[in-house]
């Protein structure tokens, strides 16, 4: 059973630019998570997908940060404009349905912010 | 409204020592909860998760956990440390309903030969 893809596995910008990430969850999982992972910290969740349906997206910067999940299958995270602090690693997971099913995650994306 | 606290950021033992990563949690129902680890460069993965069917939980790679909750604690237990243990632990907590879980801030397991 292939994983949780993500891309790309590092990026570098300068603060204002903007960069956009992609997951692709495992096949038949209905839920995907964004969490944002800041050096040192536990994952935080950014938003949360049912199928096509956001759940929770109550920690989402949605001034700067915007995330689509097109067909229920991949989705892709933006951040626009970015700022030093959203230097993180960026995870994206999936579940069979809910969050009291296993969460499996892919490697995550690295960015940094000059 | 859940939370999750992991005691002690760092752990250091020796190779063959038990190890003890502590994990306490906040729940006004009965929680699901889970440990993850995470190796350098890699995502998260499931070590082992309580859903109240056993208060003592057997996960991978010979570590354990239980379910007190009297002390409102799920700590991880393995009885002997190798090296390749250490890692980043995070414990988290999901309210049954199954619409949000909570990671604690993590544990770094360091393992001395």
């Amino acid at each position: 059973e292939a994983g949780v893809a993500q891309s790309p596995r590092y990026k570098i910008i300068e603060k204002r630019q903007s960069v956009a990430f992609w997951c692709n969850p495992i096949s038949g999982h209905a839920t995907l998570y964004w969490y944002q992972q800041i050096l040192g910290q536990g994952p935080k969740l950014l938003i949360q997908f049912q199928n096509n349906g956001v759940v929770d997206d109550s920690q989402l910067p949605k001034d700067r940060f915007s995330a689509e999940r097109l067909k229920g299958v991949d989705s892709t995270l933006k951040i626009q404009p970015a700022k030093l602090e959203d230097s993180a690693v960026y995870l994206c997971a999936s579940s069979l349905w809910k969050t009291t099913d296993t969460q499996y995650f892919g490697p995550g994306t690295r960015l940094t912010v000059l | 409204a859940q939370s999750v606290t992991q005691l002690g950021s760092h752990v250091s033992v020796s190779e063959g020592a038990l190890v003890l990563l502590r994990c306490n949690y906040s729940s006004s129902v009965p929680p699901y909860l889970f440990w993850y680890v995470q190796y350098p460069n890699q995502g998260l993965q499931l070590l082992l998760k309580y859903t109240s069917a056993a208060t003592l939980v057997k996960g991978i790679n010979g570590f354990e956990a239980e379910f007190k909750k009297s002390e409102t604690s799920f700590h991880l237990t393995k009885p002997s440390a190798h090296m390749s243990d250490a890692a980043e632990y995070f414990c988290a907590v999901s309210d049954t309903g199954g619409f949000k879980t909570i990671f604690g801030a993590g544990t770094r397991l360091f393992v001395k030969a």
